[in-house]
């Protein structure tokens, strides 16, 4: 298997839900993403893994939870969300420096 | 602070014909690089393209052809006989050193093609 795999491609959750995505990534980057993606705004960057180390966290709320155990996969996880939060959640990988992120097809999140 | 703009919303063309998608994109940063993404409804971004801010050498890949202009800030997008497998949204985009680690996106262009 080869890319960027998330899962799972659709999640339905209530508010008081606990549920996590996951990513993994084929392709021996040494950099993961999370980005969000809600209707009618730009793809918005949350968290940046680098070599396994959180190096950017943009003032995302405390319900979202990464989690990079090693350099092929990465987490997110969820809970207490809020209906504002129903989006579609990309994971990416790259090598650094400039280099293109290949993202997943993406787990569109819908929270009730 | 950077930016990146994609002042077409929506665009709808007929099959065959060409089509540009225009970017404009603001940094500081004397070294950055640009990016060309399609999205097709199946969600997954596809990367197309990345250009270095030091080469203003426009590219051609099949039907594909980039024009970037630093004098204009520009990185527009042109199909040339468009199909309708072309349709998707396609964003531009900006990494610079200053946010070294965050690729910042334009809001895209939904481009249509109709049979």
């Amino acid at each position: 298997e080869t890319g960027v795999t998330q899962t799972p491609r659709h999640l339905v959750m209530g508010m008081t839900n606990k549920k996590s995505l996951k990513c993994e990534q084929h392709l021996g980057h040494n950099a993961m993403y999370w980005y969000k993606q809600s209707a009618k705004k730009p793809l918005e960057l949350m968290f940046v893994y680098s070599l396994e180390e959180r190096v950017e966290n943009n003032s995302v709320p405390s319900r979202f939870s990464p989690e990079c155990p090693n350099s092929s996969h990465l987490f997110l996880h969820l809970h207490t969300l809020q209906p504002e939060d129903s989006a579609l959640y990309l994971c990416a990988s790259s090598q650094e420096g400039g280099s293109p992120l290949h993202f997943g097809n993406g787990t569109r999140l819908t929270v009730t | 602070a950077q930016k990146v703009t994609q002042a077409q919303t929506e665009i709808s063309v007929v099959e065959k014909e060409d089509v540009t998608l225009d970017c404009v994109y603001e940094t500081r940063d004397t070294t950055y690089y640009l990016f060309w993404y399609k999205q097709p409804p199946s969600g997954e971004l596809v990367f197309l393209i990345r250009r270095n801010s030091f080469d203003e050498q426009n590219e051609i890949s099949g039907r594909y052809s980039w024009n970037f202009q630093k004098s204009t800030s520009s990185f527009n997008f042109t199909i040339t006989a468009s199909q309708v497998v072309d349709s998707a949204v396609y964003f531009c985009a900006l990494i610079d050193q200053t946010g070294a680690n965050n690729l910042f996106f334009g809001t895209g262009t939904r481009l249509t093609v109709i049979p």
